[in-house]
This record gives structure tokens, C-alpha cells and sequence, in this order.
């Protein structure tokens, strides 16, 4: 069935890492995103890895996918307050569709 | 190069009376989606539709929920006779290409139902 797990709350200080994670359904989902989104505010999309990937960086975002677990990861470097937000984890499903399926969201929070 | 746009950002209605919600996509993206986020939860698909046509309409509430794009102009999720629960924030989506292009969603448009 369609259903993409992530964790709902996470805690860190400014400056150390964050790392969110994400079980996914589909395992020949082509593209796997993640997405941020502040109070009242709409989706950004944050980052995405093509499925044949294990491995993406993009300045203080890293991305890790394991396809054998279905399980993906979003590392945050030296997390700063304006990071304070919630993180999905989305994956189109079924994979030759346009629907995405979104995770619960896990809400970081960044103390000073 | 603007994004996608919603309107109203916000909107309040009384239980019976209709709700009109419009989304203009990115310039140059021709596929539009509609997502619903209940409080407190994830984004859940809607509808997925191309210029005049419907091209996935599997998580849409079968009675008083309709969604257009028509033409010209900007597409429109209309939900009849509301109801209390239908409280949520509606978000929409675009992309140039339809299947496996990469989303850009809008700010959302906050329904509340007295």
C-alpha cells in the first residue's frame, strides 16, 4: 500500500547537524524529493535524488538513499534557526503517475 | 519569473455556502495538481489536470468537490455546500511536463468553515 513514514519531531542546537529520515513505498519511484515548509507558508521544494543515486550534496543539504530499505535520509550541516520548519519526504506513487505521496512531515526546531 | 500563484490566501465561509479557490501555474507549466493538507497532517493528492482535461481525479471527495482548468484563465477547485471538515489549507502544484517532473507548489489557500 501507499504509505511513506517519517518521524514527527526533531531537536537540535544551532550549529549541530540534523538528520531527518523517510521510509518510502514504491522502490521504482524515479525521483525522490524533499520539501520544507515554514509557518503558514506553501511547499519549497528543498531537494531531490533521481533513484539511481545513493548519494546527493548540495552545499549544507545531503541527501542519502538506501533503495534496499526503502529509506531516505536528509542531513542538514551546521543547522541554523531560519531552518526551523517542517520536512517532508514525497515520492510519486504509483511511479508513472503525477501524484505525490507525502510522509506525516517531522517538525524541526533549532534552539540558539 | 513568478511562481505559482494562489488566491484567496485565505477564506472564510459559513457551512452551505460554496468556496471558489484559483491557482495560476508557473509561466510555461501546463499540469497543475491539487493537494489537501488537514491540520496537524501531510499533503494529500486531489486531482491532477492538464489544459481541459482531468487526468487523475482518484483523491477527490466524489460529491461536491469539482476541479477545471480551463483554457484560458486560471484552474479552479470548487467545493459546493461546504462543511466544517472540509477546514484545511489547499495547496497547488505545477510542472512543466506531467509524470516525473519535479512539483513547484503554490502558497496555499486557507479555508475555514464556520
Amino acid at each position: 500500500g501507499e504509505d511513506v513514514e517519517q518521524s514527527l519531531f526533531l531537536s537540535v542546537r544551532e550549529g549541530d547537524s540534523s538528520v531527518i529520515n523517510c521510509t518510502y513505498t514504491d522502490s521504482s519511484s524515479t525521483y525522490l524529493y524533499w520539501y520544507k515548509q515554514e509557518p503558514g507558508a506553501g511547499l519549497q521544494l528543498l531537494t531531490y535524488i533521481f533513484s539511481n543515486m545513493d548519494m546527493k550534496q548540495d552545499q549544507r543539504l545531503t541527501v542519502l538513499l538506501n533503495k534496499k530499505d526503502k529509506h531516505l535520509s536528509l542531513r542538514i550541516a551546521d543547522t541554523q534557526t531560519g531552518d526551523s520548519a517542517i520536512y517532508f519526504c514525497a515520492e510519486p506513487y504509483p511511479s508513472n503517475t503525477g501524484k505525490l505521496i507525502f510522509g506525516q512531515g517531522t517538525t524541526l526546531q533549532v534552539k540558539p | 519569473n513568478a511562481g505559482v500563484m494562489q488566491n484567496p490566501r485565505h477564506l472564510v465561509r459559513r457551512r452551505g455556502q460554496e468556496a471558489r479557490l484559483r491557482c495560476s501555474p508557473m509561466k510555461g507549466h501546463s499540469h497543475v495538481y491539487w493537494y489537501r493538507q488537514l491540520p496537524e497532517e501531510g499533503l494529500k493528492f486531489m486531482v491532477y489536470l492538464q489544459k481541459e482535461n482531468i487526468i487523475d481525479e482518484s483523491g477527490m471527495p466524489k460529491e461536491r468537490f469539482s476541479a477545471e482548468f480551463p483554457k484560458e484563465g486560471p484552474s479552479i477547485l470548487r467545493i459546493q455546500q461546504v462543511v466544517r471538515g472540509d477546514s484545511a489549507a489547499y495547496f497547488c502544484a505545477s510542472s512543466p511536463q506531467g509524470t516525473g517532473e519535479t512539483q513547484y507548489f503554490g502558497p496555499g489557500t486557507r479555508l475555514l468553515v464556520l
